[in-house]
């Protein structure tokens, strides 16, 4: 079955302890893409990677670290996390068509609470 | 800068139609219309490009005026299962930022029997 897999759904923790959430996707697409969704700001763009290595900001990447090392794996890293990043996080993934551009494959979710 | 997404939210009785509109500030490249029902993941519905194309499928369409760097998306007939929130994500033109996506804040669909 086609998906995009996020690790953990769910994840309460403190500040300043690093946290690491899994992205992977059995689809064999180029592009991945991390955003976070809060109430009334819709969803928000982290970083994207437009292949293995190849990596770029996206509206909020302040706080956030990202690696593409394989092609079906892309990691959201905190640092050291702050209350401001409890939010709700989802990856997406997508083939990079010029010609019908990306049309994202989105995760379940990942629902982190940052004490 | 995000687009904005009007109208925040509608209400409407199945068979009722509907339109959203977003409407960007900057110079668009593509047009992405997504819907999220409660508690679940974002789905994809349809991208648009420049060339003021109009895509549909089923009773839901879309249009892109990319001189104005609006786009408007069209439920006919409307069935409860189109309930849900619809986001418009946005490509700019020109630059390098060849991945970046800007989402609007989101029009909230309620449909009822």
């Amino acid at each position: 079955e086609a998906q995009v897999t996020q690790n953990p759904r769910y994840l309460i923790t403190v500040t300043g302890k690093k946290l690491t959430v899994t992205c992977s996707q059995n689809m064999n697409h180029e592009y991945m893409s991390w955003y976070r969704q809060d109430p009334g700001l819709g969803l928000r763009q982290i970083y994207y990677s437009m292949n293995v290595e190849v990596t770029d900001k996206g509206d909020v990447p302040e706080g956030y670290k990202v690696s593409r090392k394989e092609k079906r794996n892309f990691p959201l890293i905190l640092e050291s996390p702050s209350p401001n990043q409890t939010s709700l996080y989802f990856c997406a993934s997508s083939f990079i068509f010029r010609a019908n551009g990306l049309t994202q494959h989105f995760g379940d979710g990942t629902r982190l609470s940052i004490l | 800068q995000q687009p904005v997404q009007s109208p925040q939210a509608v209400i409407l009785r199945e068979g009722e139609d509907a339109v959203i509109n977003c409407s960007s500030s900057k110079a668009l490249y593509s047009v992405h219309w997504y819907r999220q029902k409660h508690g679940e993941a974002p789905v994809f519905l349809m991208i648009l490009l420049k060339g003021g194309e109009q895509k549909g499928h089923d009773k839901i369409s879309a249009s892109f005026n990319e001189k104005k760097q609006q786009s408007s998306l069209y439920l006919t007939a409307s069935q409860l299962s189109y309930s849900g929130t619809y986001f418009c994500g946005t490509r700019n033109a020109g630059g390098t930022s060849y991945g970046k996506l800007t989402f609007g804040q989101g029009t909230i669909l309620t449909v009822h029997p």
